[in-house]
């Protein structure tokens, strides 16, 4: 598979409800960011982990990045309907220079 | 707060034509960037342009493609001569002196090939 994968592809849950969302990668990487997209939007910046760091938060956002596994999560707590949207993680790796590498993204609906 | 704006948001062409999308970039950043999304799949990376040159491109990016600052604050994509498979939403996004760090997008323009 390619660098940064999500998984699951599509999360239902309800307004009130924590989203978990993971994503896996392949090579070493400088950082790792999580970004959303509203449908037909453009994609939104969220969180940015580097590669020394485990774990981050941003109000209701908690990332971890674990390395030896080449992975992260995104923790969306006490979600509300307005969360609904599509999440991507994306990599900055270590050769890469400036370029991003998007992962296929979780489809997250929240119901009321 | 400072935006990346895109036009137009959607252009509809015929194959072979010539399309050129328009980026205005948030004005002290120094990295600007295409990437594209063809409907239902991934967030591809196009292209990276600083100090008035390409730093890197995708092979994505063949000669059909090219960029350009003409000014001091536009950044255009040109396509030279479209195929069915360009069709997709083109996002341009931008980022200050940390070249690895956040990116911000702008709306993206959506094009259509006939």
């Amino acid at each position: 598979s390619q660098q940064g994968e999500e998984d699951p592809q599509a999360l239902s849950i309800q307004e009130g409800e924590n989203a978990t969302m993971n994503c896996s990668y392949k090579t070493s990487i400088n950082n790792l960011q999580w970004y959303r997209q509203n449908s037909g939007r453009g994609l939104v910046h969220l969180i940015l982990i580097r590669s020394n760091e485990r774990e981050k938060h941003s109000g209701r956002l908690r990332v971890t990045l674990d390395t030896s596994k080449k992975s992260s999560s995104l923790l969306i707590t006490a979600s509300r309907a307005a969360d609904t949207a599509s999440y991507f993680c994306a990599t900055v790796t270590n050769n890469a220079g400036n370029m991003l590498t998007f992962g296929g993204g979780t489809r997250l609906m929240v119901k009321p | 707060e400072p935006e990346v704006t895109q036009t137009p948001s959607h252009q509809v062409t015929q194959m072979g034509q010539e399309v050129i999308l328009r980026c205005v970039p948030i004005s002290n950043h120094l990295y600007f960037y295409w990437y594209r999304q063809i409907l239902g799949q991934k967030v591809e990376f196009l292209v990276s342009f600083y100090n008035n040159e390409i730093s890197e491109k995708s092979e994505i990016f063949d000669d059909q493609f090219s960029v350009e600052r003409p000014d001091g604050s536009n950044f255009t994509l040109k396509i030279r001569s479209t195929k069915l498979e360009d069709s997709a939403m083109y996002f341009c996004a931008s980022s200050d002196l940390s070249r690895t760090g956040e990116l911000f997008f702008g709306e993206g323009s959506r094009l259509t090939v006939l």
